[in-house]
């Protein structure tokens, strides 16, 4: 799976949208781009996946580049309870299954 | 639906101890997972299981063995803990083909 790169921190002010930038230079055509959440003490979440294109759902939107290179989630109104690291992960399915490959991601900080 | 439960919660064995941290999840979902997580890092894959009756090694398999008991419950066993095994365990299950994992509430483990 291709490497990804992420800031270690970044502060949000609540209520203002929150872009978490990650590059994954060496990403190969058939790797998705996936990014989970850890709120502290708990489980990873899962928020959004994307291939090529631009997705969005209920929780954020995610906007990768035409080159396939970055990547950017946006959480658009960002709350407290968004306080939490960001593992952005890419991905390719490997034996039927489907292992994650987690870094040390982003602590995202929204601040009153 | 309960979603993934692990048990116990919290452990603390002396090194040399045996024990095995139990995984369940009522998602009806093919492919299950063991990850470990070091203070300040990203999560680590132990072991996997992509279906029922089948088990792979994940980035840290050494020191463990598992078994996917039926489609619901995939058990991790430490033989012979070691204080290098002193970590949060987290098991997670997805969709055999699914794009996101669902994963439980950790085992925080303490071997003395």
């Amino acid at each position: 799976d291709a490497k990804t790169t992420q800031p270690p921190s970044m502060d949000c002010a609540e209520g203002r949208a929150a872009n978490l930038p990650c590059n994954h230079s060496t990403i190969s055509g058939n790797e998705y781009v996936y990014w989970y959440r850890q709120i502290h003490s708990q489980g990873p979440q899962y928020i959004i996946h994307g291939l090529k294109n631009n997705e969005t759902n209920e929780m954020a939107s995610l906007i990768i580049t035409e080159d396939r290179k970055s990547s950017t989630l946006i959480l658009p109104h960002a709350t407290l309870r968004d306080t939490a690291v960001y593992y952005c992960i890419v991905r390719s399915p490997v034996a039927g299954s489907y292992q994650l490959t987690f870094g040390k991601g982003t602590k995202l900080s929204v601040i009153p | 639906n309960a979603g993934v439960t692990q048990t116990p919660k919290f452990q603390v064995l002396k090194t040399g101890q045996s024990m095995t941290l139990q995984c369940a999840q009522d998602m009806n979902h093919n492919s299950m997972y063991w990850y470990r997580q070091d203070p300040g890092m990203g999560l680590r894959l132990i072991y996997y299981s992509a279906s029922e009756g089948t088990t792979d090694k994940g980035e840290v398999p050494n020191g463990y063995n598992v078994s996917r008991l039926n489609k619901r419950e995939f058990s991790l066993r430490l033989e012979s803990a070691a204080p290098s095994q002193t970590s949060v365990y987290f098991c997670a299950s997805s969709e055999q083909r699914g794009p996101n994992q669902f994963f439980g509430p950790g085992t925080r483990l303490t071997v003395l």
